[in-house]
């Protein structure tokens, strides 16, 4: 049963330091998405990549987060510098288009 | 814009009633495509169902059922004969292609309460 994968799964870090977050899609998924939840937010889409080229990263803060796909097998989101403010939950999702299978998220708490 | 509406915040149900969510998503594309997801308490988000705008057909799946409409932009999930394992938090989303990307919306969710 092929899944998403995401490391860390709970990040605890104090402001101003560097996170980086790694997902594994699922082998043969061409698209793959960073959400992040938050209680006031709700859902949010950060970014997407399509064939490892990033098609749409207008949710995400340009001046500190940043989305990259070095291979097929690898997506990262970094945030730097982390505030309090990014503390929520970031999932990310692989699939065909328009189906995204989702990992268990990473739970990042920035004090 | 598009936008994607759970007006019920949360439900509460005993267990073995039916139980009926609501979804109400506006958009400008003719093309675009409605899911629903639940997340359970572990916060992993499970797929359900995508429907593209093309297809109005219901669709049955188990106890789980999908009613589209157009008509109203309303894409309703139904749960029949609930279960303490249908609790969870249920979204609702909607994609569609704009300004040369697709775009992807998710509803505020619902949270399902299923009581023994």
């Amino acid at each position: 049963d092929a899944r998403v994968t995401q490391t860390p799964r709970h990040k605890v870090t104090e402001m101003g330091q560097e996170v980086t977050m790694r997902c594994q899609p699922i082998l043969g998924h061409n698209t793959v998405f960073w959400y992040r939840q938050t209680m006031m937010q709700g859902l949010e889409l950060l970014a997407y990549f399509r064939n490892r080229a990033p098609l749409d990263d207008s949710g995400m803060p340009k001046d500190r987060f940043s989305a990259e796909m070095p291979d097929a097998t690898l997506a990262t989101l970094k945030i730097q510098p982390s505030e309090p403010r990014d503390s929520a939950v970031y999932f990310c999702a692989s699939g065909p288009v328009h189906e995204q299978y989702f990992g268990p998220g990473t739970r990042l708490t920035v004090t | 814009a598009q936008k994607v509406t759970q007006a019920q915040t949360e439900i509460s149900v005993v267990e073995k009633e039916d139980v009926t969510l609501d979804c109400v998503y506006e958009t400008r594309d003719t093309t675009y495509y409605l899911f629903w997801y639940k997340q359970p308490p572990s916060g992993e988000l499970v797929f359900l169902i995508r429907r593209n705008s093309f297809d109005e057909q219901n669709e049955i799946s188990g106890r789980y059922s999908w009613n589209f409409q157009k008509s109203t932009s309303s894409f309703n999930f139904t749960i029949t004969a609930s279960q303490v394992v249908d609790s969870a938090v249920y979204f609702c989303a909607l994609s569609e292609f704009g300004s040369g990307t697709y775009k992807y919306i998710f509803g505020t969710g619902t949270r399902l309460k299923v009581l023994a």
